[in-house]
């Protein structure tokens, strides 16, 4: 089976830098996503990582170290639009299904 | 543009009755899941498909079904509503293998 663990919260303010750590056990790995979902809204993509290091995207970053299982989002310069809940997933030994983490709700205050 | 629609997005229903849920897509993805949000436990998968006719049970199935008899379709259906499937229900689909996933807008299901 699949387990991730995640923060349940993080409150910081605008203009900060917020790091949300992922640690993941599965019987498989394919690679680590991560997933944002405003209340009341769907889940969008923001990013993929297959291999170890650092992907940066914008004010948002994603690291992956397979070896430790762990990974993490950084996000930059935090705006108010940024409150939301940060999903990580994890692509398993059958590589084509998600498993998601419980969510980290992040809450930026002015 | 290409996009996943789910219906309804409010569903009352009461125990004891047989419901379905609609998932339609016009990305012509192959790969379509039905995921569970609850409280405390994020986004649980359901069933998935990776094709016409190919279906899968995902961690928490009990109690639902699904068909895929095309590519745009993986329409939901609880057997017997239970007060336990009160939850907000997710479609997504993505291409192949590690592809992002596009989710639907969601579907509210109370169960009374």
């Amino acid at each position: 089976g699949q387990s991730l663990e995640q923060p349940s919260e993080v409150t910081a303010v605008e203009g900060a830098i917020v790091q949300i750590n992922c640690t993941y056990q599965t019987s498989g790995f394919y690679g680590l996503s991560w997933y944002q979902q405003h209340d009341g809204g769907a889940p969008t993509f923001l990013s993929y990582n297959a291999l170890d290091g650092l992907e940066e995207t914008g004010r948002f970053s994603s690291f992956l170290s397979r070896s430790d299982s762990y990974g993490y989002l950084l996000l930059q310069e935090l705006q108010m639009k940024d409150s939301a809940s940060y999903f990580c997933a994890v692509y398993g030994a059958a590589g084509n299904k998600l498993t998601f983490g419980g969510g980290t709700r992040v809450l930026v205050k002015p | 543009d290409a996009e996943i629609t789910q219906s309804p997005r409010h569903k009352i229903t009461e125990t004891g009755r047989q419901v379905t849920l609609a998932c339609h897509q016009t990305w012509n993805h192959n790969n379509m899941f039905w995921y569970r949000q609850d409280l405390g436990h994020g986004l649980r998968l359901i069933h998935y498909s990776y094709g016409v006719q190919d279906t899968n049970k995902g961690e928490v199935s009990d109690g639902y079904s699904v068909s895929r008899s095309n590519t745009e379709d993986l329409p939901l259906t609880l057997e017997s509503a239970a007060s336990s499937q009160t939850s907000v229900y997710f479609c997504a689909s993505s291409e192949d293998g590690d592809s992002p996933l596009h989710f639907g807008n969601g579907t509210r299901l109370t169960v009374t």
